[in-house]
């Protein structure tokens, strides 16, 4: 079947413009994902939606990063006013979310965001 | 202290050999260990989870696990060229909800 699809792969903006990147889940999946990888940076964990509960946005590095998942699939990351340390590689995932930590997660193919 | 730490590497390996990888972590409440592989250029891939104490065996991929020394392991039998990526290991306190903590990652160099 499907996998995560991400859109678009690759974007290129200049400082100060806004982007919004998006995440198809795995059909019938219930929580999505979004981590972040800095050139040289292991995945950092930016916010996770689980059904109908209210997202864990712990991991935002700031209120420039907004997140929306409508109707409990595709789910958009929005970046305002873009700043150079926000490039990096931004990865989708989504699981069953069975509960208890133990769902495996799979991760789209990520879109590249570079900040000129 | 970071809160998932792996050797960067590379680790280099010759072709036929075992690769041997290490993962320790610092959150006690840790439930749930994933590995994950990841190219270059692409994004991670599962090759295992483990989230109980001793061996857990998948085709030529071992993952250990010692709750007690918190620490993982994931061993690679019979390295061919094409395991050549950076294997990253996961952790996840349930009582953190389900995202994943990520260590830096192992850059592997499997040898002809």
């Amino acid at each position: 079947g499907a996998g995560v699809s991400q859109s678009p792969s690759n974007k290129v903006t200049e400082k100060g413009k806004d982007v919004e990147l998006r995440c198809d889940p795995i059909s019938g999946h219930t929580a999505l994902y979004w981590y972040r990888q800095s050139l040289g940076q292991g995945l950092e964990f930016l916010i996770y939606f689980q059904g109908n509960s209210a997202p864990d946005k712990s991991g935002l590095p700031s209120d420039r990063f907004s997140a929306e998942r409508t109707g409990g699939s595709v789910s958009t990351l929005t970046i305002q006013r873009t700043q150079q340390e926000d490039s990096a590689v931004y990865l989708c995932a989504s699981s069953f979310a069975r509960g208890s930590g133990t769902d495996t997660q799979y991760f789209g193919p990520g879109t590249r965001l570079t900040v000129l | 202290q970071k809160e998932v730490e792996q050797n960067s590497g590379p680790l280099s390996v010759p072709e036929g050999a075992i690769a041997s990888l290490n993962c320790t972590y610092s959150d006690r409440g840790s439930q749930s260990f994933f590995w994950y592989r990841q190219y270059s250029g692409k994004s991670p891939e599962l090759i295992m989870f483990i989230y109980s104490n001793g061996d857990k065996e998948d085709g030529r991929f071992t993952a250990q696990l010692n709750k007690a020394s918190q620490y993982v392991s994931l061993l690679i039998r019979d390295s061919q060229p094409s395991d050549s990526a950076t294997y990253l290991c996961a952790v996840n306190n349930p009582a953190a909800g389900n995202k994943l903590t990520f260590g830096g990652g192992t850059r592997v160099l499997v040898k002809p």
